[in-house]
């Protein structure tokens, strides 16, 4: 089963952010946030991780709670590209089995 | 760094055949793992291989099969193929750096049709 709840859709207006929850309350000390998406039929790609503390790239940020039992991925700007599945994982690495869930359609609106 | 790929991309196959499908990861990288997708089950995880030996398996039934080559080269066989075996098939790639974060890179799957 799937250690994160995700809502199943959202909608967001174009070049307004986008803000993503994530629970994993059952998460380990040594389990890190993983951020994915897919468009559609394409492979998932990767967009950020965190342990703790708060972390930004190119593509979004990463908002961990103190008590890192809930996440934010935030897409300060939507485009229409930014229209996909987003996943949310947690895991500690190569020996732990991936469990994706359903993730969050996330559909950019014009 | 050239991506993972996987081949072939498309492939239709009739039931009770089998089929072996392809990755090839990023270079460097030493664990594989794969996933099915359907629209009704999701992204679900078959098995991972790292140093041409499984660590881990998902829920599948034996007729979903894997393995591993000295350059990290993966492949996986479904025998007796059912027509619920019909999905994208993912491959993915990390280098597996074991007590800290490891990203997994994906390919761009291959959709399996059976009819």
């Amino acid at each position: 089963d799937a250690k994160t709840t995700q809502p199943p859709s959202m909608d967001c207006a174009e070049g307004r952010a986008a803000n993503l929850p994530c629970n994993h309350s059952t998460i380990s000390g040594n389990e890190y946030v993983y951020w994915y998406r897919q468009i559609h039929s394409q492979g998932p790609q990767y967009i950020i991780h965190g342990l703790k503390n708060n972390e930004t790239n190119e593509m979004a940020s990463l908002i961990i709670t103190e008590d890192r039992k809930s996440s934010t991925l935030i897409l300060p700007h939507a485009t229409l590209r930014d229209t996909a599945v987003y996943y949310c994982i947690v895991s500690s690495g190569g020996y732990q089995k991936v469990t994706f869930g359903i993730g969050t359609k996330l559909q950019v609106i014009p | 760094k050239a991506g993972v790929t996987q081949t072939p991309r498309y492939l239709i196959k009739t039931r009770g055949q089998q089929v072996t499908l392809s990755c090839s990861p990023i270079s460097g990288h030493r664990s594989v793992s794969w996933y099915q997708q359907t629209p009704g089950q999701g992204l679900q995880f078959l098995f991972e291989y790292f140093s041409e030996t499984q660590r881990n398996k998902g829920n599948f039934p034996g007729r979903f099969s894997g393995r591993q080559f000295s350059n990290s080269r993966s492949e996986m066989n479904v025998s007796t193929l059912e027509l619920g075996d019909s999905a994208l098939y993912l491959c993915a790639s990390s280098f597996d750096s074991t007590g800290g974060p490891d990203t997994q890179y994906f390919g761009p799957g291959t959709r399996l049709t059976v009819l």
